[in-house]
């Protein structure tokens, strides 16, 4: 049972423009959120995060935002840049579970 | 500040034989994590230490895989024996702690096993 989705195999955006990623969850239980970037070969390194009780959090280019309601939430990165290319996780913590429960990722390339 | 360390980089094994890893977290970090990554998903937890103590060791097979964290720090992660579907990256990461504020985790660069 995927409790994280990420349905979004791979986005590919031009160098400048603003790259949306999604995530979807289904356990209502989850009370924080957080987005992973990983380059080829390196473990993810933490990007942003957000608690339930708040529904956008901005660091520089980058802002998620969560709906609740709709268990959804959206990274934006605005203006993408080429060494964005990586691939993102969507990570929610919370509930019975008590760790962190990964999306499969979105590769996202930027384009020169 | 040093990050999550992690050797080897890369194994390649036969089925049925043994393999170990290695994992040094970041110093002070209390809580030490193995993540199982399968190509084409995310990451996915198999066993938590809170200082040398298990947490959470639910999603381990624990038939095949074993690991531990003398002295709360180092910590090696072994499956014997191996099979074709063990074939995966496997992630260290550590945390400050087990609370709300240490949902950040620090991830090693992870080593990629093969399994032929």
């Amino acid at each position: 049972d995927q409790q994280v989705k990420q349905n979004s195999p791979s986005l590919s955006v031009q160098e400048g423009r603003i790259s949306i990623l999604n995530c979807d969850y289904t356990n209502s239980m989850f009370d924080y959120f957080l987005w992973y970037k990983k380059y080829p070969a390196e473990g993810p390194t933490f990007l942003i995060s957000i608690s339930s009780i708040k529904d956008k959090n901005e660091d520089g280019r980058f802002t998620v935002f969560l709906n609740k309601s709709a268990k959804h939430l959206s990274l934006h990165i605005v203006p993408s840049q080429p060494g964005d290319s990586a691939v993102y996780f969507c990570a929610a913590y919370g509930g019975a579970t008590n760790k962190l429960i990964f999306g499969t990722g979105t590769l996202l390339a930027v384009q020169p | 500040e040093a990050g999550v360390a992690q050797s080897p980089r890369y194994k390649i094994i036969e089925k049925r034989q043994s393999v170990a890893f290695w994992c040094n977290p970041i110093s002070g970090h209390a809580t030490l994590y193995w993540y199982q990554q399968i190509l084409g998903q995310g990451p996915k937890l198999l066993i938590q230490f809170q200082n040398n103590g298990v947490v959470d060791d639910s999603q381990l097979p624990k038939d095949r895989f074993s690991a531990e964290r003398l002295k709360g720090v180092d910590s090696t992660l072994k499956i014997q024996p191996a099979k074709l579907e063990d074939s995966a990256v496997y992630l260290c990461a550590s945390s400050l702690g087990f609370q709300a504020s240490s949902y950040e985790q620090y991830f090693g660069p992870g080593t990629r096993l093969t399994v032929t």
